[in-house]
């Protein structure tokens, strides 16, 4: 089946710096890809629509120039946080679906973010 | 898109089946259902999807009556192991549309 891996799982950051998450369909082409964000015990919250070769579509609310995601490959998403603070700890998650998919859309196993 | 709404939790005993309804009253003709699994500190993992009727695989069954305005997810003879917060999504999944999560139902599997 069509697998979306995710890395890093976890990652410990000072608040100030930068961190980048990448989102990889390791046997199916994604031209497009979305990220979602979660918070404890809530459900995904959908923050933008990764699109190969062109900018993301980012949902109200979401700041772009916070949250910048790169799409250069039809295989590889990144997500990267610039000038994390406490308020972005999160876990966030990658998501795409393979042409003619009978399993649905795939997701990566998550990013367990957390600023210091 | 189709909102969808889900009973908040559920608890269940080990080996009982369990039948988490859906409601989706405003879902369009060309709109599936799929049913998704969320453990703790992990992505959704797809369970089952369906458009009418009745679709069975090796986990769950899904049932979804003749107006499709709700559907069922039955999970047979449920283990600890299914503790988790499933979800119910409506769309047309083509792939260059994300799906939008409602809050889900968590399952409480008891020993």
């Amino acid at each position: 089946g069509a697998v979306v891996s995710q890395h890093p799982s976890r990652v410990i950051c000072k608040s100030g710096t930068s961190v980048k998450i990448e989102c990889r369909s390791l046997d199916f082409q994604a031209t497009t890809m979305f990220w979602y964000r979660q918070f404890p015990k809530q459900s995904l919250m959908l923050m933008a629509t990764s699109n190969e070769g062109s900018k993301a579509t980012y949902e109200q609310g979401v700041e772009k120039d916070k949250f910048l995601i790169n799409h250069a490959s039809l295989t590889l998403s990144t997500l990267t946080v610039t000038s994390a603070h406490p308020e972005d700890s999160s876990f966030y998650i990658c998501s795409a679906r393979a042409t003619g998919s009978g399993y649905g859309y795939t997701f990566g196993s998550g990013t367990r973010l957390t600023v210091v | 898109l189709a909102k969808t709404t889900q009973p908040i939790s559920m608890d269940s005993y080990e080996g009982q089946e369990v039948n988490i309804t859906c409601s989706h009253n405003n879902i369009a003709t060309n709109d599936y259902i799929t049913w998704y699994q969320q453990f703790p500190s992990q992505g959704p993992r797809f369970i089952i999807q369906g458009y009418k009727t009745k679709v069975t695989n090796e986990v769950a069954s899904l049932f979804i009556p003749a107006d499709r305005k709700s559907s069922t997810l039955s999970l047979p003879r449920v283990s600890l192991s299914d503790t988790a917060v499933y979800y119910c999504l409506v769309g047309d999944h083509s792939g260059n549309t994300p799906l939008v999560f409602g809050k889900g139902t968590r399952l409480s599997v008891i020993a």
